[in-house]
């Protein structure tokens, strides 16, 4: 089955660690992208990426980091720096060519106290 | 101003009525445009993606008003089953990168 995984489906970590999400793909997309949901938000675009080693910041990248050394990974850390780390994270794909529609992966809940 | 807007509803919609809703946008220069549905505490799932001229699958049809920028989604003879939030999303420009997303608008179908 072709697909986006993401691990673990929830995460619970204390405040001042760093915490990386895992997010796979099997579809041959070129491009992945990392969003964050809020209660009552829009996702919001954290990190993307559209080639292996390439990646760009989204809307809210400040206390984020992620890497792209294989073209089916793009995992994403959550740093100490991020103020408010507690969300729903949500990982996507898509082809390299229009209209460019997006899969997501069943996301990470992500807890810091 | 949000670039994408959608009334949070919720839409309480008798099963087997016709519900219908809209998402305005404010980059006139957007390039395409889509319907996600997500429930509750999981991930959005592509619906239908939005042409230029309509497009319709079945019970469902969805809209673009370039003038008014805005889309549309309609849903007819709902089903207990299409109770769900709908998300409307924009591509800014004709690249991979440039998504931005509704909040959402929710819809409660009753038997």
């Amino acid at each position: 089955d072709g697909g986006i995984t993401q691990s673990p489906k929830y995460l619970f970590r204390k405040e001042g660690q760093n915490v990386t999400l895992s997010c796979e793909q099997n579809l041959n997309h070129d491009a992945m992208y990392w969003y964050r949901q809020d209660p009552g938000q829009g996702l919001r675009l954290i990190y993307y990426s559209q080639i292996v080693n390439d990646f760009q910041k989204g809307d809210i990248a400040e206390g984020y980091s992620v890497s792209r050394e294989k073209k089916e990974s793009f995992p994403l850390t959550v740093t100490s720096a991020q103020k408010n780390p507690t969300a729903f994270y949500l990982c996507a794909s898509s082809t390299g060519q229009g209209p460019y529609e997006q899969y997501f992966g069943p996301g990470t809940r992500l807890t810091v106290t | 101003r949000k670039e994408v807007e959608q009334d949070p509803g919720p839409f309480n919609v008798p099963e087997g009525a016709t519900v219908a809703f809209n998402c305005t946008y404010s980059n006139s220069a957007s390039q395409s445009f889509f319907w996600y549905r997500q429930d509750c505490r999981k991930e959005p799932k592509l619906l239908m993606s939005v042409y230029s001229s309509g497009n319709e699958d079945g019970r469902f049809t969805a809209q673009l008003n370039r003038a008014s920028q805005y889309i549309s989604l309609l849903i007819r003879d709902s089903k207990l089953s299409d109770s769900a939030t709908y998300l409307c999303v924009v591509n800014t420009a004709d690249s991979w990168g440039k998504f931005q997303f509704g909040a959402g608008t929710q819809v409660v179908v009753t038997p």
